[in-house]
Formats: structure tokens, C-alpha cells, sequence
């Protein structure tokens, strides 16, 4: 049975830096095919991607917020780890980090879904 | 960037069905996922790749696309199935990964 679940401060102050660590189990990040991925959600609003990190270090970020993201991730801890920089009240949200599956075709992946997801950690983002 | 869009409601009584859509540029050639979110709940997974319903969603719960169009079945709705429904999938490249905004279903 996969779970994650995320852990990181509740309050962080403008243009602090905000680190959240998704520690997981139920399958490796050593192992092909896997990644992690971080999802926000503000209060009342759809999910918004944004970051991702494969088996093997491959990283994606959400253009519009590229500049602010870093993810890691530390297989001997079963964690990734996502950093984001110059925090605004706008970013207030909870963020998720999931699971994510793939169907790869002669080594191209031809489709990709986050399940399952973590509960969830509320960030509130105030001075 | 691009964008999937959704009507932001839908209405049913119990036992009629409920069709959810999604539109977006690139679903003749991109998956279409969606998610169920019950209120205070992260998402879960209702339907991946267009029309596959994974193991323990009810068999109620059903999807297709076609074009430009996906859309989400409810047949028979539950009273449990109320909760905020999002579509996902990427742009034709993969380097944006979107979710809809949201369709509340109501049954009542």
C-alpha cells in the first residue's frame, strides 16, 4: 500500500523560503518508473502542479513558477523535499505531494497520473 | 499556458445521471484524468487515461473523450458522490500539467 504524507511549517512570513519534506512509503524512488510530485490548492481554487522528480533525478516545474521551486529527493529516507523561495500571502494554500503512476511504451511514457496523494499540509502564508 | 475548462456546476437528483465535462486543445492527443474531492479530502482517482476506472471506484463511474471534449459519467448518482470533480491532463508537449477548474456536483 503506497502513503505519503507532508510535513513543513504552518506560518511562514513574506519572502521567507519554505521548505516541505513528503516522506512516503509502499515503493522506492531507486526503482524505474516511479516519481513524486507536489500539488498545491488554495482555498477554494482547482489544484495547481508544481514540481516533479523521476527515478532518476529528472526534475519538472511548473513554468509560471520555475524560478521559485527546487525538489530533491533522498531515497535513503524514502523523502522529497520542495523548496519554494520568495513566499507570498498568494501562496497560501494546502500543499500536496502524490504518488505518481506511468504507462511507458518503448521507453517513451505515454501517459502519467498522480494517486494516490497525501493528505495534505495547510501553509498560510502571513506576517 | 494552457487550460482545461469545466462548467462549475452540475445538478442531479439521486439515480439520474451526472455528465461532467472538460474541454482542452490538446485532449485529441493527451490522456484525460479526474479526480474526486469530498470536502476537507485531498483528491482521489475516479478514472485515468480517458475511460480506465481503477480498483475500488465504482463501476457507476465512467469516461470517455472525443475531439476536444472529455466528459465524466455518473450513472445513477449517489447522495456520496457529492464532492468537487476536477480534469487533468498536459499540453500537447508535457510541460504544462493542468487541472481543471472544478465542476460541483450536487445530488439532491
Amino acid at each position: 500500500q503506497i502513503t505519503l504524507k507532508e510535513s513543513g511549517p504552518t506560518l511562514v512570513k513574506p519572502k521567507q523560503t519554505l521548505t516541505l519534506t513528503c516522506s512516503f512509503s509502499g515503493f522506492s524512488l531507486n526503482t524505474t518508473e516511479v516519481a513524486v510530485g507536489w500539488i498545491r490548492q488554495s482555498p477554494g481554487k482547482a489544484p495547481e502542479w508544481l514540481a516533479l522528480i523521476y527515478w532518476d533525478d529528472d526534475k519538472r516545474y511548473s513554468p509560471s513558477l520555475k524560478s521559485r521551486l527546487t525538489i530533491t529527493k533522498d531515497t535513503s529516507k524514502n523523502q522529497v523535499v520542495l523548496t519554494m523561495t520568495n513566499m507570498d500571502p498568494v501562496d497560501t494554500a494546502t500543499y500536496y505531494c502524490a504518488h505518481k503512476n506511468f504507462v511507458i511504451v518503448r521507453g517513451v511514457i505515454i501517459s502519467g497520473w498522480f494517486d494516490p496523494w497525501g493528505q495534505g499540509t495547510l501553509v498560510t502564508v502571513s506576517s | 499556458s494552457y487550460e482545461l475548462t469545466q462548467p462549475p456546476s452540475v445538478s442531479v437528483s439521486p439515480g439520474q445521471t451526472a455528465r461532467i465535462t472538460c474541454s482542452g486543445d490538446a485532449l485529441p492527443k493527451k490522456y484525460v484524468y479526474w479526480y474526486q474531492q469530498k470536502s476537507g479530502q485531498a483528491p482521489v482517482l475516479v478514472i485515468h487515461e480517458d475511460s480506465k476506472r481503477p480498483s475500488g471506484i465504482p463501476e457507476r463511474f465512467s469516461g470517455s473523450s472525443s475531439g476536444t471534449l472529455a466528459t465524466l459519467t455518473i450513472s445513477g448518482a449517489q447522495v456520496e458522490d457529492e464532492a468537487d470533480y476536477y480534469c487533468y491532463s498536459t499540453d500537447t508537449n508535457g510541460n504544462h500539467k493542468v487541472f481543471g477548474g472544478g465542476t460541483k456536483l450536487t445530488v439532491l
